[in-house]
């Protein structure tokens, strides 16, 4: 089983700070990683696919990058929404099997 | 826009089987091409359950051994979860997800979530 190790667990920000949060595999999984964001009594929603791709009218201050095993989820400038629960997830090569890390909370300063 | 909506008994006895079905609305079963279930224990993180894929093929979490069964009812335009022998560890808000564009199911992302469901394991 491949295992993701997201840090910091959490991250005390100001709106308007730059956001960095990392996703590590403990073995390589290519480009199979997604970011998701989750709100406080909501569903996850898909925020980043393929490790770089942005879905689907996310904001551009949102980016993912890496490859391998080390990936990061960069938010630019964090606005009033973005305080949330943010979880990274992998697919292995075969058998396909989905594996999500234990999540980053980002909160108010 | 696709929606996903799941259904089924918010209460489950230990040792019974848990049902949740996900209908699928604004678009085909078909159109999707992959669909699938993730859940969350209490003030917890995710957890992913099982994968039916568009060729047929499904895939489930090895940690839950051959309790898991996913099928989909392409009349019915929905899919549903069947999970056997639940314990407490079971309790937890189940969601029905779907790949429902090619580059994003590509990498085995899920761009719909349903709503989520309370599922609570109790005698």
């Amino acid at each position: 089983e491949i295992v993701l190790t997201q840090s910091p667990v959490t991250l005390s920000l100001s709106p308007g700070d730059r956001a960095t949060l990392s996703c590590r595999a403990s073995q390589s999984v290519s480009d199979y990683l997604t970011w998701y964001q989750q709100r406080p009594g909501q569903a996850p929603r898909l925020l980043i696919y393929g490790a770089s791709n942005r879905a689907t009218g996310i904001p551009a201050r949102f980016s993912g990058s890496g490859s391998g095993t080390d990936f990061t989820l960069t938010i630019s400038s964090l606005e009033p929404e973005d305080f949330a629960v943010y979880y990274c997830q992998q697919r292995s090569n075969w058998p396909p099997e989905l594996t999500f890390g234990g999540g980053t909370k980002v909160e108010i300063k | 826009q696709v929606q996903l909506q799941e259904s089924g008994p918010g209460l489950v006895k230990p040792s019974e089987t848990l049902s949740l079905t996900c209908a699928v609305s604004g678009s085909s079963i078909s159109s999707g091409y992959h669909w699938g279930w993730i859940r969350q224990p209490p003030g917890k993180g995710l957890e992913w359950i099982g994968t039916v894929y568009h060729g047929g093929s499904t895939h489930h979490n090895p940690s839950l051994k051959s309790r898991v069964a996913i099928s989909v009812d392409r009349s019915k335009n929905e899919f549903s979860l069947r999970l056997s022998s639940v314990t407490a560890a079971d309790t937890a808000i189940y969601y029905c997800v779907s790949g429902t564009k090619a580059a994003i199911a590509a990498k085995d992302g899920f761009d719909i979530w349903g709503q989520g469901t309370v599922v609570t394991v109790s005698s």
